[in-house]
């Protein structure tokens, strides 16, 4: 069982708001990854990390931003909220020496 | 431009028969290749995963094949559970870039 943790699992807000994704992972994984899903669709890698202070996007273009200050905690920020943003946000981390990335609950995020 | 594609969105199968789901990748880069298995509203769960070395992968009921040449991976499900409906991706990465491409996914449903 991964311990990788996502807060919060829902959230509703308002157009504006800024908003902050919470992901930790206690297993002293180097590289973790935010992913973002609508309902049917494939995972689209939105942000990615190699380790502490490392940043880099993604191949599908997000407004949000992301800082690894920590090696157990991966932030994501969106400093406006749009509807546009509605979509489940998915987080996880590398496994070493195996590969397998081990994901979190998710956040669902409905911005109205 | 889809670098992972799942062509079949969906699938049925009685219990007890095999499920067959099929992957295919574009980039001659990929060598690690990971399937997961997602319920609504969590994260994915790694299933199994093969690399670029070997061209077969069992863990119990779960087997996957990699055909190079043809760049395309298969999961086998065998025997068929109903507990097993959900919808799977594979999902495809490089040791160079350490980012994992996700397929759209394919919805399984196992009979009773």
């Amino acid at each position: 069982e991964a311990d990788i943790y996502q807060t919060p699992r829902y959230l509703v807000i308002g157009t504006g708001k800024k908003i902050t994704l919470e992901c930790s992972q206690t297993m002293g994984h180097d590289k973790m990854y935010w992913y973002q899903q609508d309902p049917g669709m494939e995972l689209h890698l939105i942000h990615y990390s190699y380790g502490v202070n490392s940043t880099e996007k993604g191949d599908l273009s997000s407004e949000s931003t992301v800082s690894r200050i920590r090696t157990e905690h991966f932030p994501l920020t969106l400093e406006s909220a749009r509807p546009s943003h509605t979509s489940q946000y998915l987080c996880a981390s590398r496994a070493v020496p195996t590969g397998e990335l081990f994901f979190g609950e998710g956040s669902r995020l409905t911005v109205l | 431009d889809q670098q992972v594609k799942q062509n079949s969105p969906s699938l049925s199968v009685q219990e007890g028969r095999i499920s067959i789901l099929n992957c295919d990748y574009t980039n001659s880069m990929f060598d690690y290749f990971l399937w997961y298995k997602k319920y609504p509203a969590e994260g994915p769960t790694f299933l199994i995963s093969i690399s670029s070395i070997k061209d077969k992968n069992e863990d119990g009921r779960f087997t996957v094949f990699l055909n190079k040449s043809a760049k395309h991976l298969s999961l086998h499900i065998v025997p068929s559970q109903p507990g097993d409906s959900a919808v799977y991706f594979c999902a495809a990465s490089d040791s160079g870039t350490y980012k994992y491409i996700f397929g759209t996914g394919t919805r399984l449903k196992v009979l009773a």
